[in-house]
């Protein structure tokens, strides 16, 4: 596709229940990161992908979080046992390569509100 | 201390006037750098790379401080059109995580 597309574009589920949020990078882009952004903050480094692999995974707040890119294109990002504090809006970005200087693109977001 | 810091703002400034916002980063080794635009209920976009000796884009001018550790925006003859939060960006590390800041918030008043 011509931009990074997040799916579902808004998800409502109830507290204890498992997720997934999906992310299509631009095609080619091997870099991947996931945000999270709260109403009034910058968005929150999560993980970021440099091909299939989890280069950086530290921003994930607790094991309930995971994320995945098996093919180094799609990304899925997953979460268990949902909590309300989860709520906010989950940020995709690619970029052609991780390094210096390269643009990230970013997906519309999927906002995920925990009931 | 964060790793990326913004003044949160809001910037409430006339059109035409003339604003600039600073940004602060802890990490000495950090590479690349980068002011982003994110307009409410939208994704972040790329408004300027940083460059260490500073760059202009029209009415933006974005300035580095690797001494000091602090980033700058300028925006010259402000238009209700920039109203949005500018979010600094900051890549470091051998696999270039990329960190934001809070985010400044910038509203343009006719």
């Amino acid at each position: 596709g011509a931009g990074v597309s997040q799916t579902p574009s808004n998800k409502v589920t109830e507290k204890g229940k498992y997720v997934e949020l999906r992310c299509d990078p631009i095609s080619g882009h091997t870099a991947l990161y996931w945000y999270r952004q709260s109403l009034g903050q910058g968005p929150e480094f999560l993980i970021y992908f440099q091909g299939t692999g989890a280069a950086d995974d530290s921003g994930l707040p607790n094991d309930r979080f995971f994320a995945v890119r098996p093919e180094g294109s799609v990304s899925t990002l997953k979460i268990q046992r949902t909590e309300r504090g989860d709520s906010a809006v989950y940020l995709c970005a690619s970029s052609l390569r991780g390094g210096d200087g390269t643009e990230a693109f970013f997906g519309q977001g999927t906002r995920l509100t925990v009931v | 201390r964060k790793e990326v810091e913004q003044d949160p703002g809001p910037f409430n400034v006339p059109e035409g006037a003339t604003v600039a916002f600073n940004c602060t980063y802890s990490n000495s080794a950090s590479q690349s750098f980068f002011w982003y635009r994110q307009d409410c209920r939208k994704e972040p976009k790329l408004l300027m790379s940083v460059y260490s000796s500073g760059n202009e884009d029209g009415r933006f001018t974005a300035q580095l401080n690797r001494a000091s550790q602090y980033i700058s925006l300028l925006i010259r003859d402000s238009k209700l059109s920039d109203s949005a939060t500018y979010l600094c960006v900051v890549k470091s590390g051998g696999y270039q995580k990329v960190t934001f800041g809070t985010g400044t918030k910038l509203q343009v008043i006719p």
